[in-house]
């Protein structure tokens, strides 16, 4: 089956400083990725998803970048706020298949 | 306007008795899931329905079940709760399996 694998687990950045989280995945059929975002006791929410047909998205600060050839996918947030720190789950889903979550990235941003 | 919905929100059960919890969507999404979260883990599917097609995940301890019985309402039962059920319980729905999951807020389940 499915195994999504995320780095780092921890990211610390300063203001107005860009973070890059990544992920790789294990089955080439996989062909959706969204990721997630979990603020301190407050549900998931989609911040952004990709395709396996586009090989990068962006919605204002917020990209995705999707390399098929070596499975891996990465978060790329730009202008970092306080308000961008929350746990970041990437996830992989196939066809007919529930979307595995990577484990998540802890991202503090301080002012 | 709440889209999805979980009740209750907070319930403390004792060791072995059964509980119930419940989750209902305004989405009409085909797909209802449900999710064990421990702290500073990721959600962990438990079963998902695609319609009335029920999906057990392989790891998922027979002590859950779960219930769909119309297309807006969704039940997790836990028969016989153990200390290490205790956990946050997520559902979420989605129109298909590769479309964005809309999550509830969630019911934190204590099991003394």
């Amino acid at each position: 089956g499915e195994n999504v694998e995320q780095h780092p687990s921890t990211l610390s950045v300063q203001e107005g400083d860009s973070a890059v989280i990544k992920c790789t995945y294990s089955d080439s059929a996989s062909n959706y990725f969204p990721w997630y975002k979990q603020e301190l006791g407050k549900r998931p929410q989609l911040i952004i998803d990709i395709r396996s047909n586009v090989g990068e998205k962006k919605d204002q600060r917020i990209a995705v970048t999707l390399n098929k050839t070596a499975k891996h996918f990465s978060l790329h947030i730009t202008e970092t706020q306080p308000e961008d720190s929350a746990v970041y789950f990437c996830a992989a889903v196939q066809a007919g298949t529930a979307l595995i979550f990577g484990k998540g990235t802890t991202l503090s941003v301080s002012s | 306007d709440a889209m999805v919905i979980q009740n209750p929100r907070y319930q403390v059960t004792q060791f072995g008795k059964p509980v119930t919890l419940s989750c209902s969507q305004t989405l009409n999404h085909n797909v209802m899931y449900w999710y064990q979260q421990k702290s500073s883990q990721a959600p962990k599917l438990l079963f998902h329905y695609y319609d009335k097609d029920f999906n057990n995940e392989a790891d998922t301890p027979d002590n859950f079940q779960s219930r769909r019985p119309n297309t807006s309402f969704c039940f997790l039962d836990i028969r016989s709760p153990g200390l290490g059920d205790a956990a946050m319980y997520l559902c979420a729905t989605s129109r298909d399996m590769q479309y964005e999951q809309y999550f509830g807020p969630g019911t934190r389940l204590t099991v003394t």
